[in-house]
């Protein structure tokens, strides 16, 4: 099975940083790699799929990029809203793997 | 709009069975596979399995670790999916999240993603 592995695991920044946060998987996905938002109580939000492509709705300032075993999204001015666990996924093979998440805390 | 309502998760006891569904609207079931993905208390997601559409036979992907105890199905009449869980155990308490699987196409290529959840049912197995 394909691991996806994300660092770090908890992040804390402030309002208006830029925020990156990397996955890793364990053999080549292309750029069959989605990006999710998890807020506490609310249902998972897809923000991007095919490693860069922005869902749409989804605000300009998240970002995605990469392709192969490394990956990265972005914030690049982060707002209040944006506290939230963060997860990546491959879509490569068919057992859609989840990294184990990124905690994004705000200062 | 697209919507998925999960149901069907409670208290159970270790070594019984219970089975979730999960109901869709606002787009036409059958023309999209489904995903079960499930949260356990402090823990992160982990990816259950999900079931293809007729077109592609129906047939299923699981997680390696729950094959043999979990069964995804689907009633596209109904437009319900669900996941029977048998032999539970204390481990698999979590929140379960249901997803339509989303065909997105970029650069003459075809990407799945998880583009709708439900709001995700709790199962608390414990005696």
């Amino acid at each position: 099975d394909i691991q996806m592995t994300q660092s770090p695991s908890s992040l804390s920044a402030s309002v208006g940083d830029r925020v990156t946060i990397s996955c890793r998987a364990s053999q080549s996905i292309g750029d069959y790699l989605n990006w999710y938002q998890h807020k506490p109580g609310k249902a998972p939000k897809l923000l991007i799929y095919a490693a860069s492509t922005l869902q749409s709705g989804v605000p300009s300032r998240f970002s995605g990029s990469g392709s192969g075993t490394d990956f990265a999204l972005s914030i690049s001015s982060l707002q209040p809203e944006d506290l939230a666990t963060y997860y990546c996924q491959q879509s490569y093979s068919n057992t859609y793997t989840f990294g184990q998440g990124t905690k994004l805390e705000i200062k | 709009e697209e919507q998925l309502v999960e149901s069907g998760g409670g208290l159970v006891q270790p070594g019984r069975s219970l089975r979730l569904s999960c109901t869709g609207s606002g787009f036409t079931f059958g023309d999209y596979a489904i995903s079960w993905v499930r949260q356990a208390p402090g823990k992160g997601l982990e990816w259950v399995g999900f079931i293809r559409i007729k077109t592609y036979g129906g047939t299923t992907e699981k997680a390696a670790s729950l094959k043999g105890r979990f069964t995804i199905s689907r009633d596209d009449s109904k437009s319900i999916a669900y996941l029977q869980m048998n032999r539970l155990k204390t481990e698999d308490t979590a929140v379960y999240y249901c997803t339509r699987i989303g065909r997105y196409y970029y650069d003459n290529d075809e990407y799945y993603s998880f583009d709708y959840w439900g709001q995700g049912t709790l199962v608390t197995v414990s005696s």
